[in-house]
């Protein structure tokens, strides 16, 4: 298994443009979600999607879409990008049934930087 | 809501010394917590969790956390340190028992390990 992958692990954008990042995981999960990493700030949630076929705003999703294209991909676009979204972005997934308790996959994260 | 408080940004601790990572909770419910290990340019992986069963708990690597509900904290411990050990260390917190999960992360705590 290969866990959570994501594309790219780097990407420079100029301001204004846009771009997908892509997350696919095989491990059957429901829940997948989507965080930014900064310096100082930990990690914070922008967009989530419980179950294949929904999806719900985090703390932060100003400036983001997502798509839950099927069970295993969940895409983040960024529409027209800002220097302000330049940071580390991690995909994750966890399982829907049984308790809250439950192990959050992560990906190995995309470096983004906007000039 | 829950939240998550790590005290000190970053920690330096000589080969072979305690570890002490400190963490404390806010929840108005009861509170499941994990500690993650964020390894350089890599994903975060869990450490452990507690859902409520012991409130001592082990995790891997050696790591062990306590919860306290009349102090609320989750301080992650380590008798003696490696120097592998050097990583970043976040907290997080979610609700108990409710099916779907969302974690609220801590700002992180940098571990440094010297000779």
């Amino acid at each position: 298994n290969a866990g959570v992958t994501q594309t790219p692990k780097f990407q420079v954008l100029k301001t204004g443009q846009s771009m997908t990042l892509q997350c696919a995981q095989d491990m059957n999960h429901n829940s997948m979600y989507w965080y930014r990493q900064d310096p100082g700030m930990g990690l914070r949630l922008i967009y989530y999607s419980a179950s294949e076929g929904t999806t719900d705003k985090g703390e932060v999703p100003n400036g983001y879409n997502v798509s839950r294209l099927n069970k295993r991909e969940f895409s983040l676009r960024l529409e027209s990008a800002a220097p302000s979204q330049t940071s580390v972005y991690f995909c994750a997934s966890t399982t829907l049934s049984g308790s809250s308790g439950r192990e959050q996959f992560f990906g190995p994260g995309t470096r983004l930087t906007v000039l | 809501a829950q939240s998550v408080t790590q005290l000190g940004s970053h920690v330096s601790v000589s080969e072979g010394a305690l570890v002490l990572l400190r963490c404390n909770y806010s929840s108005s419910v009861p509170p499941y917590l994990f500690w993650y290990v964020q390894y350089p340019n890599q994903g975060l992986q869990l450490l452990l969790k507690y859902t409520s069963a012991a409130t001592l708990v082990k995790g891997i690597n050696g790591f062990e956390a306590e919860f306290k509900k009349s102090e609320t904290s989750f301080h992650l411990t380590k008798p003696s340190a490696h120097m592998s050990d050097a990583a970043e260390y976040f907290c997080a917190v979610t609700k108990g028992n409710t099916g779907f999960q969302k974690l609220v992360f801590g700002t992180g705590t940098r571990l440094l390990v010297s000779p």
